[in-house]
């Protein structure tokens, strides 16, 4: 069965910083897709990274990047240069591709706090 | 519309009613979702479809829950004899149905049960 792990509870980086979240994941399906979405305050899930089970380079959009450790089944989130406008929760979900369908599911989330 | 739209966006009824919650996809998403947030967690999944059928609903918590996509575009998640325990935010989210898509989501409809 699938299952997404997030052992961070809560995060405080300071603002201009790098911080990581983490994720562990376990499936048996060797075609999956891991996804980070940020949920503000306002409630709305924003997509805003994927990494491929296939894909041999990390993903990376803009400040954010994804640590993938494939052995470790592992993909970490990485925000670069935090900003005050970054403080929400952050949710690592996975998708089992191909013959599993598609269904997603959710980790229970990483709330991320900015300080000034 | 250009995104996904719930409606209603809150409702509020007594333990023991029954309760639609609708959800219009972006056009030409196959695939639409259901998931449940209570407050301070994740999403949990419910329910997907791919196109008209339920591909997976290994997710309903019970049989007081059922849903329909009977065209493949707009679903209805329909709760039965609803309980307190039932008070969530429910998101409804749609996809192209590739691995590789991510999931549009909608502002979620506000259920409380009193």
């Amino acid at each position: 069965a699938q299952k997404i792990t997030q052992t961070q509870p809560g995060m405080f980086v300071q603002e201009k910083e790098a911080v990581t979240l983490d994720c562990t994941y376990d499936t048996s399906d060797p075609s999956y897709g891991l996804f980070w979405y940020k949920q503000p305050s306002s409630g709305e899930m924003i997509f805003l990274i994927y990494q491929g089970s296939y894909d041999q380079q990390n993903a990376t959009e803009g400040r954010y990047s994804l640590n993938f450790q494939k052995a470790r089944k592992s993909a970490n989130l990485v925000i670069s240069a935090s900003q005050l406008g970054d403080s929400a929760m952050y949710f690592c979900a996975m998708r089992e591709g191909g013959g599993g369908g598609f269904k997603t599911i959710f980790g229970a989330g990483t709330r991320l706090f900015v300080k000034a | 519309g250009a995104g996904v739209s719930q409606t209603p966006s809150n409702k509020v009824t007594e333990k023991g009613k029954y309760v639609e919650l609708r959800c219009d996809p972006i056009s030409g998403h196959t695939a639409l979702y259901w998931y449940r947030q209570s407050l301070g967690q994740g999403p949990e999944f419910l329910i997907y479809f791919q196109g008209t059928g339920a591909a997976d609903d290994s997710g309903l918590p019970n049989d007081r829950f059922f849903a329909v996509r009977p065209e493949g575009s707009v679903s209805t998640l329909k709760i039965q004899r609803t309980e307190r325990g039932d008070s969530a935010v429910y998101l409804c989210a749609s996809s192209y149905n590739r691995a590789a898509g991510e999931l549009f989501f909608g502002e979620g409809s506000r259920l409380t049960v009193l």
